[in-house]
């Protein structure tokens, strides 16, 4: 079984450029979170949605959005990129919406903002 | 104050060593609790999920203490392959399942 696939795996970008990733969940889980990764840090979360509505956001700019699709899959826009925003991008799926439940992370979107 | 602090290390062990990581939260609303393990650039993977009464899997032990508000890692008899970073990591509740907060990570390894 495919597990979570993130899209593309390596991204160029300049500032001021506006960027789509792409995050196509482990079939059958409904829930997708992001997170963002700078070097030498743990992932900070961006967002998560359950069931295409938007359940919980993190303390990012509004440069910052995301949508869920019917089939799950979600993107990550960012827009306007600062040099900070390079960064590894996860994007991680759950089965359902709950405390316990356990989460399997994509192998990431590496962005660089030049 | 970071929400989940660690020691990033790294740890330089020999093999066969035993090694322990702790880590401590500041919000005591927290409600689970988790070890993750990162190779290098690579995405996090759950190592195992951490509970009051302490839990083993194999070689790995973890324990929480929620009246210290911290969690603990052991590794025993160390392999070349334990070497990675481990995140701890704590989910702050309220039925926000995505919402994990990490730590920086510690960096352990484990040297012939």
């Amino acid at each position: 079984d495919a597990g979570v696939t993130q899209s593309p795996t390596h991204l160029i970008k300049t500032r001021g450029q506006q960027v789509t990733l792409r995050c196509s969940p482990i079939s059958g889980h409904k829930s997708v979170s992001w997170y963002q990764q700078v070097l030498g840090q743990g992932p900070q979360f961006i967002f998560q949605y359950y069931e295409k509505e938007e359940r919980g956001r993190g303390n990012f700019p509004d440069r910052f959005s995301a949508r869920q699709f019917p089939n799950y899959s979600s993107e990550l826009n960012v827009n306007a990129l600062l040099l900070g925003d390079s960064a590894l991008y996860l994007c991680a799926s759950s089965l359902r919406y709950g405390i316990n439940e356990k989460l399997f992370f994509g192998s990431g979107t590496q962005l660089s903002v030049l | 104050r970071k929400e989940v602090e660690q020691d990033p290390g790294p740890f330089n062990v020999p093999e066969g060593a035993t090694v322990a990581f702790n880590c401590t939260y500041s919000n005591s609303a927290s409600q689970s609790f988790f070890w993750y393990r990162q190779d290098c650039r690579k995405e996090p993977k759950l190592l195992m999920s951490v509970y009051s009464s302490g839990n083993e899997d194999g070689r790995f032990t973890a324990q929480l203490n929620r009246a210290s508000q911290y969690i603990s890692l052991l590794i025993r008899d160390s392999k070349l392959s334990d070497s990675a970073t481990y995140l701890c990591v704590v989910n702050r509740g309220s039925g926000n399942t995505g919402k994990l907060i990490f730590g920086q990570g510690t960096t352990l390894q484990v040297k012939p």
